[in-house]
């Protein structure tokens, strides 16, 4: 069982460049969650899928886009990245919404130029 | 509008003391709290608290939800070198709004 997996757990980019943080988690679950954490700030929660099909806006959705591809995969895009953007981004899933506790992928430290 | 906060932001300990996390909280619809403790990467899930369920304990680790005073603390007892992290306080604050606070970052010294 592997959890939550993210891809890449490194990435630099150039200013507009576009990009997409892959995520998929083994454990069944019907929620995911796409979070960034910037010094200071604590965890914000960027997108999320409460079930396979359907996708939401968090707190910090502006400058980003996500597909829930299947019930294991959620992945978030950087359209034409921005210096505002480098942060860790965190990948998450629960069994039954949110209610439930969420398990954190290892994470994604996106710098941009 | 909704917020958490978490003191102290960072805290020095020798192995075998007690400390004590607090996390406070002002949300307009509170469902749960929840801590969780970060190492070098992704954070991990301790204890989720409800108004059903103010009090857990697992091991050297205890928390309690206070809801009168909007707040929860976390205690670490006999702390070891391997609890040195950052400890995340988080409030469900509505369907899938969570509002997580900047942490406390724990080092004990051996």
């Amino acid at each position: 069982n592997a959890g939550v997996t993210q891809t890449p757990k490194f990435q630099v980019l150039k200013t507009g460049q576009s990009m997409t943080l892959q995520c998929a988690q083994d454990m069944n679950h019907n929620s995911m969650y796409w979070y960034r954490q910037d010094p200071g700030m604590g965890l914000r929660l960027i997108y999320y899928s409460a079930s396979e099909g359907t996708t939401d806006k968090g707190e910090v959705p502006n400058g980003y886009n996500v597909s829930r591809l299947n019930k294991r995969e959620f992945s978030l895009r950087l359209e034409s990245a921005a210096p505002s953007q480098t942060s860790v981004y965190f990948c998450a899933s629960s069994d039954w919404g949110s209610t439930d506790t969420q398990y954190f992928g290892p994470g994604t430290r996106l710098t941009v130029l | 509008e909704d917020k958490v906060v978490q003191s102290p932001l960072s805290l020095v300990v020798h192995e075998g003391d007690t400390v004590t996390l607090n996390c406070s909280y002002e949300v307009t619809n509170f469902r749960s709290l929840l801590w969780y403790k970060q190492e070098k990467k992704a954070p991990t899930f301790l204890f989720m608290l409800t108004s059903s369920g103010i009090e857990k304990k697992s091991g050297r680790l205890s928390s309690i939800l206070d809801k009168k005073e909007l707040s929860s603390i976390l205690n670490i007892t006999a702390t070891q070198t391997g609890d040195s992290a950052i400890y995340l306080c988080a409030v469900e604050a509505g369907t899938y709004k969570y509002i997580f606070g900047t942490g406390t970052r724990l080092k004990v010294l051996a």
